[in-house]
């Protein structure tokens, strides 16, 4: 089974500043089965980002995914208010979906 | 509106059975393959279950194979997680994911495009 392992595990930072998530794979992830999620308390889990580049539908431009083999990246160009949240990294392989731990993004 | 509605959890005792439903509007129910996924008290996302869009392929994860049993009823746009045997670490909120198989080129993706807020499952005594 594959691991995925985020850092940080969490990120201090102000609105307007840039944000850089880290995905590292134990194993070769192929990229179109490289997705990012965001979760916020209460809400539901929200698609950012598929394939490891794609941005999904109605996901803001300052939110950007690349990578391949076993590193992937999320970055946030600059930080609005409402994108303090959890980042999740997510990969299908051998009939099952792992996920990272997760990335917190917190105010400074 | 596309809308997955997630219902049916609650506190249950260990031992004990519960079924989880997520109610479908909005898109063609059908025509999707989806997954059930929890997260734990403080913990991050995990995978529980898939079932394809017509229900010839299931998968789960290792911590609920044979406990818990994946499935989906089309004419009430409706899927389903029936967990026996509950265990404390099954204590979670379960979300229901629409799930996107999709071939562009040579290519494959897989992602989960659409996801309910969520039901609270805990087992305790």
């Amino acid at each position: 089974e594959i691991v995925l392992t985020q850092s940080p595990g969490t990120l201090s930072l102000s609105p307007g500043e840039r944000a850089t998530l880290s995905c590292r794979a134990s194993q070769s992830v192929t990229s179109s089965y490289l997705a990012w999620y965001q979760l916020k308390p209460g809400q539901a889990p929200r698609l950012l980002i598929y394939g490891a580049s794609s941005r999904a539908t109605g996901i803001p431009d300052r939110f950007s995914g690349s990578g391949s083999g076993t590193d992937f990246t999320l970055t946030i160009s600059r930080l609005e208010p409402e994108d303090f949240a959890v980042y999740y990294c997510q990969q299908y392989g051998s009939s099952s979906w792992t996920f990272g731990q997760g990335t917190k993004v917190e105010i400074k | 509106e596309v809308q997955l509605v997630e219902s049916g959890g609650g506190l249950v005792q260990p031992g004990g059975s519960l079924r989880l439903s997520c109610a479908a509007s909005g898109f063609i129910f059908s025509r999707y393959s989806m997954n059930w996924v929890r997260q734990a008290p403080g913990k991050g996302l995990e995978w529980v279950s898939y079932i394809s869009s017509s229900s010839n392929i299931i998968y789960y994860a290792d911590s609920v194979k044979g406990r818990f049993t994946i499935s989906r009823d089309d004419a009430k746009h409706s899927l389903y997680l029936q967990m026996n045997s509950l265990r404390a670490d099954d204590t979670a909120v379960y979300y229901c994911a629409r799930t996107i198989i999709a071939v562009a080129g040579s290519l494959y993706y897989y992602y989960m495009d659409v996801w309910g807020k969520g039901t609270a499952v805990t087992v305790s005594s």
